[in-house]
């Protein structure tokens, strides 16, 4: 099966620019995260979709971070304004279940460097 | 709140070397625990879980980890590494009831030749 599907790769930008990342989960997986992964720590939970549903995204920044997921398969990540602490590499992973025992896959990631 | 700890951030061992890596959980009920590894610039990948029953479990690339509810640890280990297991690993720990994973904060993993 295909994996998860992020894009671009790599992007940089200027502070107070905005920024947007893709992903394409698995065919089929209902669950959809983004996770914040800055140098040197694990994964932090930003969003989570269940369907084109938020699940839990008390931990994004709304002031300058929003998420969708139209039609409950492909999702998108924007920032705006960029601040340079954003500089992380933006995670997308797919489950196909609801409960935590079903395991995460993940995307290869987007790296984003704020100057 | 759920929680993990990974208490070393690097690691070296040589190529041939048996490895264990540590990690220690923190969760009021029985946890649901994984094992992740990351190469460079690529996402992370399953190596095994543990959800209940047996409390040693095998995962992909001979990989093998222990729960241990004692200790609340979960540490990995293989017999003999090889020079392209060096990457980073991750665990993490999800709550039952919730679809939330916890990362702890990473092994980096040296090998040399």
């Amino acid at each position: 099966e295909a994996g998860v599907a992020q894009s671009p790769r790599y992007k940089i930008i200027e502070k107070r620019q905005s920024v947007a990342f893709w992903c394409n989960p698995i065919s089929g997986h209902a669950t959809l995260y983004w996770y914040q992964q800055i140098l040197g720590q694990g994964p932090k939970l930003l969003i989570q979709f269940q369907n084109n549903g938020v699940v839990d995204d008390s931990q994004l920044p709304k002031d300058r971070f929003s998420a969708e997921r139209l039609k409950g398969v492909d999702s998108t990540l924007k920032i705006q304004p960029a601040k340079l602490e954003d500089s992380a590499v933006y995670l997308c992973a797919s489950r196909y279940g609801t409960g935590v025992n079903s395991p995460l896959h993940f995307g290869n990631g987007t790296r984003l460097t704020v100057t | 709140a759920q929680s993990v700890t990974q208490p070393d951030i690097h690691i070296t061992v040589s190529e041939g070397a048996s490895l264990e890596l540590r990690c220690n959980y923190s969760y009021g009920a029985t946890p649901y625990l994984f094992w992740y590894v990351q190469s460079p610039g690529q996402g992370l990948q399953l190596l095994l879980k543990y959800f209940s029953g047996d409390t040693l479990v095998q995962g992909i690339k001979g990989f093998e980890a222990e729960f241990k509810r004692s200790q609340s640890s979960f540490n990995l280990r293989k017999p003999s590494v090889h020079w392209s297991d060096a990457a980073e690993y991750f665990c993490a720990v999800g709550a039952s009831g919730t679809y939330k994973y916890i990362f702890g904060t990473g092994t980096r993993l040296k090998v040399l030749a």
